[in-house]
C-alpha cells in the first residue's frame, strides 16, 4: 500500500523550533522528488517546499524562506522539514506528498501533488 | 507570484446535478493547471492534471478543460460522495505552485 505518514506536529511557542518527519512506504521514495504543503485552519492550501530526488535542489515558499529546511533520508525512506523561529500564522496542518509528473517529449513536465499523507498539525501560540 | 483565483467561493446543488467550477490565473499558464478534491479532515485528492488529464480512479462524470488562463472543473452528475472543496493549483514554470483559494460544494 502506498503511504505517507507524517509526524512532529506540535503546539509551540513562537520563536520555538520543531522537527517534521515524513514516512514513505509502498513509493520509490528514492526516485520521488517531494513537497510539503500547508493549510491553515478554515483556509486553503499553500505550498511550502519542494526537495529533489537527491536533495540537491530545494525551494522554499517567501512565507517560510530562511526559516524552515527540507531535508530527505532516502536511506530511511523520509522526507523532514524543519522549521525554526516559528510564528502564529505557520499555525496549520502541514502535509507532506509526492511530487510527480506527465512528461511529454520536448514538453516541460506537467507536475502535481498525487500521493498525500494524513497530515500532521502545528499549533504555534503562547 | 501567480494568483489562482476561483469562482465561486461556495455552491449549493443537489444531487444529479450539473455544476462548474472556475478558475483563473493572472497570467498564462498554458495547461499547467491541476484539480484536487478535499473532504472534511482528509488529505486533498489529485483528480486532474494537465487541465483535463483524469488522474487513475476518477469518474468520468468529472472533466477539466481551459487554457491560458481561465479553466474549468466540471461535475455532469453530482454524486453524494461529491460533496467536497474543490481546488485549483498551477504548476507552470519555477515555483511558488499556487493553489485557488477553494471552492466548497454543499448539498442543497
Amino acid at each position: 500500500e502506498v503511504q505517507l505518514v507524517e509526524s512532529g506536529g506540535a503546539l509551540v511557542q513562537p520563536g520555538g523550533s520543531l522537527r517534521l518527519s515524513c514516512v514513505a512506504s509502498g513509493i520509490s521514495f528514492s526516485g520521488s522528488e517531494m513537497t510539503w504543503v500547508r493549510q491553515t485552519p478554515g483556509k486553503g492550501l499553500e505550498w511550502v517546499s519542494y526537495i529533489s530526488t537527491s536533495g540537491n535542489t530545494k525551494y522554499y515558499a517567501d512565507s517560510v524562506k530562511g526559516r524552515i529546511t527540507i531535508s530527505r533520508d532516502n536511506a530511511k525512506n523520509s522526507l523532514y522539514l524543519q522549521m525554526d523561529r516559528l510564528r502564529a500564522e505557520d499555525t496549520a496542518v502541514y502535509y507532506c506528498a509526492t511530487f510527480g509528473g506527465s512528461c511529454p517529449p520536448q514538453r516541460q513536465c506537467y507536475n502535481y501533488m498525487d500521493v498525500w499523507g494524513k497530515g500532521t498539525t502545528v499549533t504555534v501560540s503562547s | 507570484d501567480i494568483q489562482m483565483t476561483q469562482s465561486p467561493s461556495s455552491l449549493s446543488a443537489s444531487v444529479g446535478d450539473r455544476v462548474t467550477i472556475t478558475c483563473r490565473a493572472s497570467q498564462t499558464i498554458n495547461n499547467y493547471l491541476n484539480w484536487y478534491q478535499q473532504k472534511p479532515g482528509k488529505a486533498p485528492k489529485l483528480l486532474i492534471y494537465a487541465a483535463s488529464t483524469f488522474q487513475s480512479g476518477v469518474p468520468s462524470r468529472f472533466s477539466g478543460s481551459g487554457s491560458g488562463t481561465d479553466f474549468t472543473l466540471t461535475i455532469t452528475s453530482l454524486q453524494p460522495e461529491d460533496f467536497a472543496t474543490y481546488y485549483c493549483q498551477q504548476t507552470y514554470s519555477s515555483p511558488p505552485w499556487t493553489f485557488g483559494q477553494g471552492t466548497k460544494v454543499e448539498i442543497k
